[in-house]
C-alpha cells in the first residue's frame, strides 16, 4: 500500500508551547488529509479534514485556533497543537487520500505528544 | 457518529478463520464498506472495501449481505500478528468520504 509517514513520532513539551506534526505521503498525490487523535483504550477521534490549498473543516467541538491545519501542498500537511496544555496529551495520526474519492485512506504511525 | 455495530472483542485459536461481524443497517446506496484494523500504538492499516461484491485480497475476505445492511471480515488463517482492533467503516459521498470510526472489535488470536 501507499506509505504516509507522520514525523516526529514521539514528542514531549512544555505546558504553553506549540508543537508541529508534519505528515506527508511519500508516493501519491494526497489531496485530502485527515487529522485524529486517539487517546488511550480509546477509538480515533475526527478532529478535521484537509483539501489541498483550501482551509481545513473542523469536526464539532474541535477548537481550530487551537489546532492549526495547513495543506499547502500535495504531500504535506501539518498539524500545530498551539499553547499546548497536559489535557493535550494524546495521540495524533493523520490519513491521505487520493482527493475525495473512494480510494483508500492510508494512515501515518502517529504521533505520541506528551505535554509536561 | 459512527453508522456501524460490532461486537467488543472477540478471539480465534491460531490458524483458524477468524469471522468478524459488522451491522451497518442504515448504509445508503453509495457508501462502501471499509475495514481497517489498528495494532497496539500504530496508525491504522487498510485491509479491504467493498459496495455490494463480495471482494478478496492478499489480506482478507468480505462478504457483504445482498441487502447490504451487514458484512463479515474473514482473515482465512489467522496468525497471532492478527492481533489487533479491527474497524468497520461505511463512507461515502454523503459524509464527505469522511472515515469515522466506531469502536471497534478487539480480536485476540490464541496460539
Amino acid at each position: 500500500g501507499a506509505v504516509v509517514s507522520q514525523h516526529p513520532s514521539r514528542v514531549i513539551c512544555k505546558s504553553g508551547t506549540s508543537v508541529k506534526i508534519e505528515c506527508r505521503s511519500l508516493d501519491f498525490q494526497a489531496t485530502t488529509m485527515f487529522w485524529y487523535r486517539q487517546f488511550p483504550k480509546q477509538s480515533l477521534m475526527l478532529m478535521a479534514t484537509s483539501n489541498e490549498g483550501s482551509k481545513a473543516t473542523y469536526e464539532q467541538g474541535v477548537e481550530k485556533d487551537k489546532f492549526l491545519i495547513n495543506h499547502a501542498s500535495l504531500t504535506l500537511s501539518t498539524l500545530t497543537v498551539t499553547s499546548a496544555h497536559p489535557e493535550d496529551s494524546s495521540f495524533y495520526i493523520c490519513s491521505a487520500s487520493q482527493g475525495r474519492t473512494l480510494t483508500e485512506a492510508f494512515f501515518g504511525q502517529g504521533t505520541r505528544l506528551t505535554v509536561v | 457518529d459512527a453508522k456501524t455495530t460490532q461486537p467488543t472483542s472477540m478471539d480465534c485459536a491460531e490458524g483458524r478463520a477468524a469471522n468478524l461481524p459488522c451491522n451497518h443497517s442504515t448504509i445508503s446506496g453509495n457508501e462502501y464498506v471499509y475495514w481497517y484494523r489498528q495494532i497496539h500504538s500504530q496508525g491504522p492499516q487498510y485491509i479491504i472495501h467493498g459496495l455490494k461484491n463480495n471482494e478478496t485480497n492478499e489480506m482478507a475476505s468480505l462478504i457483504i449481505t445482498e441487502d447490504r445492511k451487514s458484512s463479515t471480515l474473514i482473515l482465512p488463517h489467522a496468525t497471532l500478528r492478527d492481533t489487533a482492533v479491527y474497524y468497520c467503516i461505511v463512507r461515502g459521498p454523503d459524509s464527505s468520504y469522511k472515515l469515522i470510526f466506531g469502536s471497534g472489535t478487539r480480536l485476540l488470536v490464541r496460539p
